[in-house]
């Protein structure tokens, strides 16, 4: 079956400090991943794709990484603004186009 | 800039009402969903759109159904609302399978 586990469920850390969320996946035949930003009241946007062939991808202080290998991707987020507060999603594509999504964690900065 | 509206931000119905959600992009996009999203359930899959007047179920379709006349809108239908119905309904779009999903606010939908 195909499943996306995200760990940890809710994460709180203070301002100016580093943190990694993680990603497991189930899910085969592989296309990509993605991590998505959700704000509160908002619709989740899209930080970074990760293809089978690449393991590190930055965008600012976001950095994801994957292990094709072990089946698991993660997202570091560095250097954390209270902007940084909100639900993080990783969504796995499958090589037919249909999308498995975790459960997301809920990142919490506070000053 | 992309953009994908929703018709209501909030929405308080009365069981048994007929409720139309409206979403509409402006990307020219060929696919397009309906999402619900519950706390702690994360996103699920209503039903989706590949093309105009195609209709695929998704995961929980029981209790919705779609219209898709134009390629630029996607209607979510519930047919006689339910209390457990109350979610918050989130539509997307996208290019093409393996691209980006664009978001639109969401629609915070009560159903008393």
């Amino acid at each position: 079956k195909n499943q996306v586990e995200q760990s940890p469920q809710s994460l709180i850390i203070l301002e100016g400090k580093n943190c990694t969320l993680q990603c497991n996946y189930t899910v085969s035949p592989f296309s990509n991943l993605r991590w998505y930003k959700q704000d509160t009241g908002r619709g989740p946007v899209s930080l970074t794709i990760m293809t089978f062939s690449e393991n590190t991808k930055s965008n600012g202080r976001y950095t994801a990484t994957l292990d094709a290998d072990t089946k698991q991707s993660s997202l570091h987020i560095t250097a954390s603004q209270l902007s940084d507060s909100a639900s993080y999603i990783c969504v796995v594509t499958t090589q037919g186009g249909k999308l498995i999504f975790g459960q997301g964690t809920e990142l919490s900065v506070k000053p | 800039d992309v953009k994908v509206t929703q018709s209501s931000r909030y929405l308080v119905k009365r069981t048994g009402e007929k409720v139309f959600l409206e979403c509409v992009q402006d990307m020219d996009h060929e696919n397009m969903f309906w999402y619900r999203q519950d706390p702690g359930l994360g996103l699920r899959l209503i039903y989706f759109s590949y093309d105009v007047k195609m209709k695929e179920k998704g995961d929980i379709p029981e209790g919705y159904s779609v219209s898709r006349e134009k390629k630029e809108r996607f209607s979510l239908i519930l047919e006689s609302a339910s209390t457990n119905q109350t979610s918050m309904y989130l539509c997307a779009s996208r290019t093409g399978r393996y691209e980006k999903l664009f978001f639109g606010s969401g629609t915070q939908l009560s159903v008393l």
